[in-house]
């Protein structure tokens, strides 16, 4: 599976947005960009997709580079709330079921009041 | 809606005894996925089924794990002989079937293993 790279840790101020990088240098060109974040004390959390096109919904969007060998997950306005483990995953697409997470250390966010 | 449950939440047993932990996946979804979650570090996967069918093992660190899922839905994950390194969460996850790879995967709170 093509690896990701993410920082271990980041700060931010509430209600100030949030760029976490991720890089992924060797992904393939049928590779999804994952991202997932994980509450203390909870399983982890789906936050959003993409492939080429950059992804909005509700929780966060997602800026994907134009070679897609990095991306960026962007939370508008932090709230103390969004503290977590955020993991970048990349999924092959796949024609069968069975396409298992392969998750790495993540970036631990921390929010200021 | 309901999402997916786990139990129990919290598991203390001594070394050397089996257990048993359990995975209430969401209605109608036919991917199961149990993962192993060190203190620390991401989940890492152990086991897949398709409805009843287990498809994928190949994270399964012993074969003292093993995975059940007899009619489909709820699963079971067994652990016999434990031993202190098997303390961990241990996560379940649904998705509906993932053609494409790409349906998200629904967590539950997993269940806290600790081997005394």
């Amino acid at each position: 599976d093509a690896k990701t790279t993410q920082p271990n840790s980041m700060e931010s101020n509430e209600e100030e947005p949030v760029h976490l990088p991720c890089n992924h240098s060797t992904i393939s060109g049928t590779d999804y960009i994952h991202w997932y974040r994980q509450l203390p004390s909870q399983g982890p959390e789906y936050v959003i997709h993409g492939l080429t096109s950059n992804v909005n919904n509700r929780m966060a969007s997602l800026a994907i580079a134009e070679d897609r060998k990095s991306s960026t997950l962007i939370l508008h306005r932090a709230t103390l709330r969004d503290a977590a483990v955020y993991y970048c995953i990349l999924r092959g697409s796949l024609n069968n079921a069975g396409n298992m997470l392969t998750f790495g250390g993540g970036t631990r966010l921390m929010v200021k009041p | 809606g309901a999402g997916v449950s786990q139990s129990p939440r919290y598991k203390v047993a001594k070394r050397g005894q089996d257990v048993a932990l359990r995975c209430d996946p969401i209605s109608g979804h036919v991917s199961l996925f149990w993962y192993q979650q060190a203190l620390g570090q991401g989940p890492e996967f152990l086991t897949y089924f398709q409805n009843e069918a287990q498809l994928d093992k190949s994270g399964l660190p012993s074969d003292r794990f093993f995975a059940e899922r007899p009619e489909g839905s709820v699963s079971t994950l067994k652990i016999q002989r434990t031993q202190q390194e098997d303390s961990a969460v241990y996560l379940c996850a649904s998705s509906l079937v993932t053609r494409g790879g790409n349906q998200p995967q629904h967590f539950g709170d997993g269940t806290r293993l600790s081997i005394l």
